[in-house]
């Protein structure tokens, strides 16, 4: 199985909107609803956004909101702010109780 | 409250095993759930290594399952990881973490991590 494609980075200004991609194939992302998405600041833990693709843990503010369509998922993150600048990083689940994380996007709040 | 904490080697040297435990507290392992390894190389992204199922089932990244044992023990309530013939491209940060597979489906809780380097 391969890593899932993510850009190296992504940014935006404090309270725009900012959008990352996932893309997979049809054995993984674009197969199953069981996309994640984890937020990890620099030396820390990954921490769980979003799970099953559209869904947050308690206590993640509504600003991050989750898609998909097709074999590409897409991390939304709305009215940035200086603490969202952290590493993301997408999983999906590949069948046969694989999984499979994406190369990891930094997003800089400019 | 659930918590997830790693032990083991911080050096090994190439061509040997490299040896993880990930100890389980706030929640009994008998109980059911999946337990993963994950690692991140310094700089880079994360890579699942295999999982394991309460009752022994384990899962495999096909691309390490040549040189990964996962095993639990229920009694101890803790799951293991060793990962042979290592070489420096093993060098990472390994975190064990709780796959829920009920609610989430995915990686809810996480090890704080342990750095292992593989280096003579």
């Amino acid at each position: 199985q391969s890593a899932l494609t993510q850009p190296p980075s992504a940014s935006g200004s404090p309270g725009q909107s900012v959008t990352i991609s996932c893309t997979g194939t049809s054995s993984d992302v674009g197969g199953y609803n069981y996309v994640s998405w984890y937020q990890q600041h620099p030396g820390k833990v990954p921490k769980l956004i979003i799970y099953e693709v559209i869904k947050r843990p308690s206590g993640v503010p509504d600003r991050f909101s989750g898609s998909k369509s097709g074999n590409t998922a897409s991390l939304s993150v709305s009215g940035l702010q200086a603490e969202d600048e952290a590493d993301y990083y997408c999983s999906s689940y590949a069948g046969s109780n694989n999984w499979v994380f994406g190369g990891g996007t930094k997003l800089t709040v400019l | 409250q659930v918590q997830l904490q790693e032990s083991g080697p911080g050096l090994v040297k190439p061509s040997e095993t490299l040896s993880l435990t990930c100890i389980v507290s706030g929640y009994s392992i008998s109980t059911g759930s999946y337990w993963g390894w994950i690692r991140q190389p310094p700089g880079k992204g994360l890579e699942w290594i295999a999982s394991i199922y309460q009752s022994g089932s384990t899962y495999f990244n096909p691309s390490l399952k040549s040189r990964v044992t996962i095993s639990v023990d229920t009694s101890k309530n803790q799951f293991s990881l060793k990962l042979n013939s290592v070489t420096a491209a093993d060098t990472a940060v390994y975190y064990c973490a709780r796959l829920e597979q009920v609610v989430t489906r995915a990686f809810d809780i996480w090890g704080q991590g342990t750095m292992v380097t593989v280096s003579s």
